[in-house]
């Protein structure tokens, strides 16, 4: 199958600095990419579609401004956390739909946890 | 809007054992649905994936299986083994959709 890499697996960050999560595909072109979070002992919840040359649409609740998203090409979507809080801290997922397959199967990242002190 | 539900939460079985998971969602309009394990601390691996035209999958020692007209789908684990231990998440979608995440069932298999 496809394979989406993000980067950095791991980062701590302190109170009112800015992070940046990449997510890439490796093998394919992705015009559409999701971003998630995970808070501890909970399921994913999608905070953000990803589109190439286009705004992020972010889903109810999650500050557009405070997640920075840029879908700069078709293999590379970016993730700003800015002025990071504590709560803040979470596991990050990113994926990838891959076009023009029919059964548009959504591949995921690895994940990106982030501790803000 | 998507809701999906796992049952159970949580489960703890002995080596050997089949077990069954279920996942039930609102909305039927869907692509596919995807079966996914996660363990602590990592991210997901994806299980199987079954279109909407379909009625299950299988992979060894899984199988899933989509009533989509009823909102639900199983997953079967045969002959479970303590590494099959970990949290199994459902998600349908698909399209130009996302995938929604149930809040898994957190297996245990007990050696």
């Amino acid at each position: 199958g496809a394979v989406v890499s993000q980067h950095p697996s791991r980062v701590i960050c302190k109170s009112g600095t800015s992070v940046k999560i990449e997510c890439r595909s490796l093998d394919f072109q992705a015009t559409t990419m999701f971003w998630y979070r995970q808070f501890p002992k909970k399921s994913l919840m999608l905070m953000a579609t990803s589109n190439e040359g286009s705004k992020a649409t972010y889903e109810q609740g999650v500050e557009k401004d405070k997640f920075l998203i840029n879908h700069a090409s078709l293999t590379l979507s970016t993730l700003t956390v800015t002025s990071a809080h504590p709560e803040d801290s979470s596991f990050y997922i990113c994926s990838a739909r891959e076009p023009g397959q029919g059964a548009f199967e959504q591949y995921f990242g690895p994940g990106t946890r982030l501790t803000v002190t | 809007k998507q809701e999906v539900t796992q049952i159970p939460a949580a489960l703890s079985v002995p080596e050997g054992e089949n077990l069954v998971l279920n996942c039930s969602f609102t909305d039927s309009a869907i692509y596919n649905l995807q079966w996914f394990r996660q363990d602590p601390g990592k991210g997901l691996t994806s299980l199987l994936l079954i279109q909407s035209s379909q009625r299950e999958q299988t992979s060894g020692r899984l199988n899933a299986s989509l009533d989509k007209s009823s909102g639900r789908s199983t997953l079967y684990i045969a002959a479970s083994q303590p590494g099959d231990s970990a949290t199994y998440l459902c998600a349908p979608g698909g399209g130009n959709t996302p995938l929604v995440f149930g809040k898994g069932t957190r297996l245990s298999v007990i050696a």
